[in-house]
């Protein structure tokens, strides 16, 4: 399993872009990057995936260089209901991840 | 509306009271898994499985069992409960293939005396 490493905590202005990076030096050929976000009390909700390249929802962007080491979800504009708890992932569901380890997650506070 | 759910949502017992947390979903989703919530640990798997009669461990098991009789439902059974199992439970789950996305349940949280 590819572990991954993510700043502790992140500090942003309503109206803001915010790019929070995930490092993860050891991904597999096969594994997808995953993005939660995670309210207190609730069950983390799914964000956002991709491979490589550029992906964007509805809600985020996810930018994957090349080498695929790191990624980084991008939130536009936040809102202060943004703030939250946002875990980066790998693996890949269709060769077999079935164990994930999801860390302790960077904690974003968005501030008026 | 598609989702998991969880049973009970709040639980205080006392050490060695056996106790069952119920999971469900109505996605037809083959995996499940459950995870458990500590402050400064983040989330950490206990057990999952990829279909029925089918589970396996997560990185944390030690003191739980699960069983997956049917799809939809995923039960988590603490046979003896001990203070250090005061925790946030959750359960998740996920098609098969497709992708990481997973769903979760609403969280179950269990003080133990």
């Amino acid at each position: 399993l590819a572990k991954t490493t993510q700043p502790i905590s992140m500090d942003s202005y309503e109206g803001q872009e915010v790019n929070i990076t995930c490092s993860h030096n050891n991904i597999a050929t096969n594994d997808y990057i995953t993005w939660y976000q995670q309210f207190p009390s609730q069950g983390p909700r799914f964000i956002i995936q991709g491979y490589k390249t550029k992906v964007t929802n509805e809600v985020a962007s996810l930018f994957i260089p090349a080498d695929r080491k790191s990624s980084t979800l991008s939130l536009p504009r936040v809102s202060l209901s943004d703030t939250a708890v946002y875990y980066c992932l790998v693996g890949a569901s269709f060769s077999g991840t079935y164990k994930y380890i999801f860390g302790t997650g960077t904690r974003l506070k968005v501030l008026a | 509306e598609a989702q998991v759910t969880q049973n009970p949502r709040y639980l205080i017992t006392v050490t060695g009271k056996k106790l069952t947390v119920t999971c469900s979903q109505n996605m037809n989703h083959e995996y499940m898994s459950w995870y458990r919530q500590d402050p400064g640990l983040g989330l950490r798997q206990i057990y999952y499985s990829m279909n029925v009669e089918v589970t396996d461990k997560g990185d944390v098991p030690e003191g739980y069992k699960v069983s997956r009789k049917e799809k939809r439902n995923f039960p988590l059974i603490l046979e003896s409960p001990s203070p250090n199992q005061t925790s946030l439970y959750f359960c998740a789950s996920r098609f098969s293939t497709g992708g990481n996305e997973q769903f979760f349940g609403p969280g179950t949280r269990l003080t133990v005396l």
